[in-house]
């Protein structure tokens, strides 16, 4: 079936880069996202990729897709304290629904001063 | 932005209660939304689709007549978790698509 596979934890000094990265299963899946989820609040959308591209940046984020090894990976330059949170990847599955999508079980990302 | 509001964000009930969370859309129509369940350290996983005017769509495993959804208007979907028992207990979140995927802040849900 359909799987999203991230590491569970990463710890990271402020101003070095935090690299995320996720694996999928479905390779029909149209867009791929990164979420990230502050404590007690709900999930932010922080970027997507659609499946034809390889890369996209967006300020600190670079987004790498690598469809082949069906592989994701969130960059996120000059981290922050404020940028700890989960990170969540996601796939939107079959069809393309971004209502169905299949979500990893989320990346801890800890920024230390 | 598009803004979707969950209420209420925490809620403490005893077993056999029910309990309602309400998902609004503020500044879009959503003809779809979206409840998920999140167990700790476990990923999202979805539990049904919610449709304006019709009937929800279970995900496999979720049971409908515990957790009953209502799609009355564009802007409003409701969760009613019926009965609760303690392995209920869990956060809750939904989402509404609008141009994009927009999700609530979440319920946490505690039964005793």
């Amino acid at each position: 079936g359909e799987d999203v596979e991230q590491s569970l934890f990463l710890s990271v000094r402020e101003g070095d880069s935090s690299v995320i990265n996720c694996t999928y299963t479905d390779s029909s899946s149209t867009y791929l996202y990164w979420y990230k989820q502050e404590p007690g609040a709900g999930l932010q959308l922080l970027t997507y990729i659609f499946s034809n591209m390889d890369m996209k940046q967006d300020q600190r984020l670079t987004v790498l897709l690598n469809k082949k090894d069906k592989h994701l990976s969130l960059r996120i330059a000059d981290t922050q304290t404020g940028d700890s949170a989960i990170y969540f990847c996601a796939e939107s599955g079959h069809g393309g629904s971004q209502g169905n999508l299949i979500f990893g079980k989320g990346t801890k990302l800890s920024v230390k001063p | 932005g598009a803004v979707v509001s969950q209420h209420p964000s925490r809620v403490i009930c005893k077993s056999g209660t029910s309990v309602k969370i309400e998902c609004r859309s503020l500044d879009f129509q959503a003809t779809t939304m979206f409840w998920y369940r999140q167990f700790p350290k476990q990923s999202l996983m979805l539990m049904a689709t919610s449709n304006e005017g019709s009937k929800a769509t279970y995900e496999q495993g979720v049971e409908k007549d515990k957790f009953l959804i209502n799609h009355a208007s564009l802007t409003l979907s409701t969760l009613t978790v019926t009965s609760a028992h303690p392995e209920d207990s869990s956060f809750y979140i939904c989402s509404a698509r609008g141009e994009k995927l927009f999700f609530g802040s979440g319920t946490q849900l505690s039964v005793l």
